[in-house]
């Protein structure tokens, strides 16, 4: 069925090094994919996007990667900081559909 | 500022109590959703509205009622609500581009925190 899940509930990096936070997706007729944030007290953020007829994308410090084939998507945040630290959520969507199904989250801690 | 603006940010209510959680947005857009997120759980969708038309009921108890009056304001009534409604019930907004409105990002407010006694 249709499920949105993270590999790991909790990732601790160090201040400066890179952190990936992957995500598989069962739907295999999904073609958009987000990256959310949720700090503390608020609502999630949006971070960045990635359709299906894209591979890769990049954004200011974070890269989205999809891999169709076995249905898995990253989050590549370069140079990770204190304000990095939040929840971080994946979901998928299809065009043409109206319900968006979302992750549990991964919570990234930054040591400094 | 997101642009969605949630109210109240906290509210405390008894079971037998009536209240309402609005939603304002301010991003011309004309899809709006009510979710709710409950510690360690995937956001759970609950409503959702296209150009003022409920689109969505995800099969929510009626002790939760919606009301979307414009696309911009979203309103959710609670009526006689359970202790396990204690969540934050957060509002998001999305640009239907003529293909679904599940294809562009959603934009959400800070939530309201909800505790029943």
């Amino acid at each position: 069925g249709e499920s949105v899940g993270l590999h790991l509930p909790t990732l601790s990096v160090q201040e400066g090094d890179n952190s990936i936070i992957n995500c598989a997706y069962s739907n295999s007729a999904s073609d958009y994919f987000i990256w959310y944030k949720q700090e503390s007290g608020k609502g999630p953020q949006f971070i960045i996007d990635i359709r299906s007829n894209m591979d890769k994308r990049q954004g200011q410090r974070v890269t989205v990667l999809l891999n169709k084939t076995v249905k898995h998507l990253s989050l590549q945040i370069a140079a990770t900081q204190p304000g990095d630290s939040a929840v971080y959520f994946c979901a998928e969507s299809y065009t043409g559909g109206f319900k968006t199904i979302f992750g549990a989250g991964t919570r990234l801690f930054v040591k400094a | 500022e997101t642009g969605v603006t949630q109210t109240p940010r906290h509210l405390v209510m008894g079971m037998t109590n009536k209240k309402s959680l609005k939603c304002e947005q301010h991003l011309g857009h004309n899809a709006m959703y009510w979710y709710k997120q409950s510690a360690k759980k995937p956001l759970e969708l609950m409503f959702v509205y296209n150009f003022k038309e409920q689109t969505e009921n995800n099969s929510v108890p009626s002790r939760f009622s919606p009301e979307c009056p414009n696309s911009s304001h979203l309103f959710l009534h609670l009526h006689t609500l359970q202790p396990e409604d204690s969540a934050l019930y957060l509002c998001a907004s999305s640009q239907d581009t003529g293909q679904g409105y599940s294809n562009q990002p959603q934009h959400f407010g800070d939530g309201t925190r909800l505790s029943i006694l």
